[in-house]
């Protein structure tokens, strides 16, 4: 069974503190992906990362960066926390299918539930 | 651009009654096309997947889908709901053109009621 693990199920910080969210799966999949999930706003694209050092900006990456140093770990770090990113933040990886060009299905971890206060 | 649109943000079904989860895409077929399930405080789970092998996909859980390609559809279905079936469902595509992005639905949580 792929699994995708978070570092924290649930994290309570500061206003202006440095976050660091880690995520690390164990099924060598190539892509891993950040999103956070508001109500009513759905799934939104934080940062991906198709390889090792590689990494592109989804929808939202204002406030966030990433690092991929090693292919089984992907961080999330928001610079200096805000109230506005008290989110549910889910981390996913998937494996890339070349005949098709695309991604298979995403695995996701178990989210972390971040509150900024 | 590919978009996925999930009709009905909240949808309310008796126990023991059909579930119909509707879900379409917008444009050309994707490569696949994934339901999702997330209960409370969790991540989402795949409850099944269209590949193009088959149109008509079942998952775990008692639940399927049918891939209408006329109707850019692909709706989730169980024959009889069950209590912990409660729980929000996400449609979802793969990106096309070398994309690697996903593009989700909404969401649509479903009630059940005794």
């Amino acid at each position: 069974d792929v699994k995708v693990t978070q570092s924290s199920r649930y994290l309570v910080k500061r206003t202006g503190e440095k976050v660091f969210l880690e995520c690390v799966q164990d099924m060598d999949h190539e892509n891993m992906f950040w999103y956070r999930q508001d109500p009513g706003l759905g799934l939104r694209l934080i940062y991906f990362s198709y390889d090792v050092k590689m990494k592109e900006k989804g929808d939202i990456p204002e406030g966030y960066s990433v690092s991929r140093e090693k292919k089984e770990r992907f961080s999330l770090i928001l610079e200096s926390a805000s109230t506005n990113q008290t989110s549910m933040y889910l981390c996913a990886s998937s494996l890339w299918d070349g005949d098709r060009g695309t991604d298979t299905e995403a695995f996701f971890g178990q989210g972390t539930r971040l509150t900024v206060v | 651009a590919q978009s996925v649109t999930q009709l009905g943000s909240h949808v309310s079904v008796s126990e023991g009654a059909l579930v119909l989860l509707r879900c379409n895409y917008s444009s050309s077929v994707p490569p696949y096309l994934f339901w999702y399930v997330q209960y409370p405080n969790q991540g989402l789970q795949l409850l099944l997947k269209y590949t193009s092998a088959a149109t008509l996909v079942k998952g775990i859980n008692g639940f399927e889908a049918e891939f209408k390609k006329s109707e850019t559809s692909f709706h989730l279905t169980k024959p009889s709901a069950h209590m912990s079936d409660a729980a929000e469902y996400f449609c979802a595509v793969s990106g096309t053109s070398g994309t690697y992005k996903y593009i989700f639905g909404t969401g649509t949580r479903l009630k059940v009621l005794a």
